[in-house]
């Protein structure tokens, strides 16, 4: 069965650059959630979108954006780089909002 | 504050026997609780879900208990597996909210 794509897998940026993470749901999947997990943590909740909309929001930095397009992918742009952004990025879709959420396989982010 | 607790971060069993792993919560807005596995370099894998109107769920090898006085749920898996090692997380969601908050996640190993 698809699962969620997330590109890329791994990523390398300096301090102060930008990023761009991107996330293609499970097919008909309608829902997009972003988690951050730092190395030895739980995954914390960034920001959901549903049929392209903002659905619910954590504790994503003003200096993070993102967005769910027409095709319900969805992308996270990170600006201003800092060392603590360094993590695992997880993205997940759902079939409706409050549904299961199934995780895609994360984008390793180091910021140097 | 860690509103979802998992207090063992190891756990080992020995192959077909029992694993028990264990998850508290301190807050009872939460209606909605999950399990998911993760092996490195992946993203989290749904395994199983109960909901709060509910005190269990079984689902193959896999059975959660839900002891909301308590505010406590468990995973049970048996038998255990090889490849069952894998670190799991329990994670919750209130009503009306999308997010699921994480477990610090429990590292199970199955001794062969």
């Amino acid at each position: 069965a698809a699962g969620v794509i997330q590109s890329p897998r791994h990523l390398i940026k300096e301090k102060r650059e930008t990023a761009t993470l991107k996330c293609y749901p499970i097919p008909r999947h309608d829902t997009v959630y972003w988690y951050q997990q730092g190395p030895g943590q739980d995954p914390q909740f960034l920001i959901s979108f549903y049929e392209k909309m903002q659905s619910d929001k954590g504790s994503i930095p003003d200096r993070f954006s993102a967005q769910q397009f027409s095709d319900y992918h969805s992308e996270l742009n990170m600006s201003s780089l800092e060392l603590g952004d360094s993590a695992l990025y997880f993205c997940a879709s759902s079939l409706g909002s409050r549904e299961t959420q199934y995780f895609g396989p994360g984008t390793r982010l180091l910021v140097l | 504050d860690q509103q979802v607790k998992q207090n063992s971060p190891s756990l080992s069993v020995q192959e077909g026997r029992i694993s028990i792993l264990n998850c508290d919560y301190t807050n009872s807005m939460f209606d909605y609780f999950l399990w998911y596995k993760k092996y490195p370099a992946e993203g989290p894998t749904f395994l199983i879900s109960i909901s709060s109107i509910k005190d269990k769920n079984e689902d193959g090898r896999f059975t959660v208990f839900l002891n909301k006085s308590a505010k406590h749920l468990s995973l049970h898996i048996v038998p255990s597996q090889p490849g069952d090692s894998a670190v799991y997380f329990c994670a919750a969601r209130r009503g009306g909210n999308e997010k699921l908050t994480f477990g610090t996640g429990t590292r199970l190993t199955i001794i062969p």
